[in-house]
């Protein structure tokens, strides 16, 4: 069964610094696209970062850019997120989602993972 | 950024009833439009893809239709399991952009 599960979320003080981890299974994890979408509490749905299958191509959202990385280690099916520089308006369950295509440039989600919630907060 | 909006922003139907949520985009898309189906507390589920494909597993009484900028999401003989909230999606160009969600209420 095609799984994605996060983790890596929790409490941080505005300013600091936290790493998500979503590990795939049951797929080929290096033939996808793979991306990360946030939702804030009682909120929409925001795309926030894509990396492509071979992690060539990134691509960020203006709110994140500069502050956030993705990243990705196909030998352990394994993606990241690495978020510098928090603010009160990243609280957010941030998901992991694979993409429908190799190169992330129209994808639409198939998969999502169950979601890590992260608080910002002094 | 394409701008993505979606009306109504909630709907109440009954069992057995057709509904039909509507999605706009600020520039044309193509066929290039997701809908996604999220319950309380769950991660969302795509429901129909590049407009009007029908994700595996979803029940056929999910449809979709529309496209550039114009899109519908039409659910058939309503059931109970379909409350959610439902949000379009475009992934015509980067930053890839939702709609502000519709809540099904049955």
């Amino acid at each position: 069964q095609e799984r994605l599960a996060e983790s890596g979320g929790g409490v941080v003080q505005p300013g600091r610094s936290l790493r998500l981890s979503c590990a795939a299974s049951g797929f080929t994890f290096s033939s996808f696209a793979m991306h990360w979408v946030r939702q804030a509490p009682g909120k929409g749905l925001e795309w926030l970062a894509l990396i492509s299958y071979s992690s060539s191509n990134r691509d960020y959202a203006v709110s994140v850019k500069g502050r956030f990385t993705i990243s990705r280690d196909n030998s352990e099916s394994t993606l990241y997120l690495q978020m510098d520089g928090l603010r009160d308006d990243d609280t957010a369950i941030y998901y992991c989602a694979r993409g429908s295509t190799l190169l992330g440039a129209k994808d639409a989600f198939d998969v999502w993972g169950q979601g890590t919630m992260v608080t910002v907060s002094s | 950024d394409i701008q993505m909006t979606q009306s109504p922003s909630t709907l109440s139907a009954a069992v057995g009833d057709r509904v039909t949520i509507t999605c706009r985009a600020s520039r044309t898309l193509g066929s290039w439009l997701a809908w996604y189906q999220q319950k309380p507390g769950k991660a969302p589920k795509l429901v129909i893809y590049k407009a009007s494909i029908l994700q595996s597993g979803v029940p056929s009484r999910f449809s979709g239709s529309g496209s550039g900028t114009d899109f519908t999401l039409t659910i058939t003989s309503l059931q109970p399991d379909d409350s959610a909230t439902y949000y379009c999606q475009q992934y015509n160009s980067h930053p890839y952009t939702f709609g502000q969600g519709t809540k099904l209420e049955i």
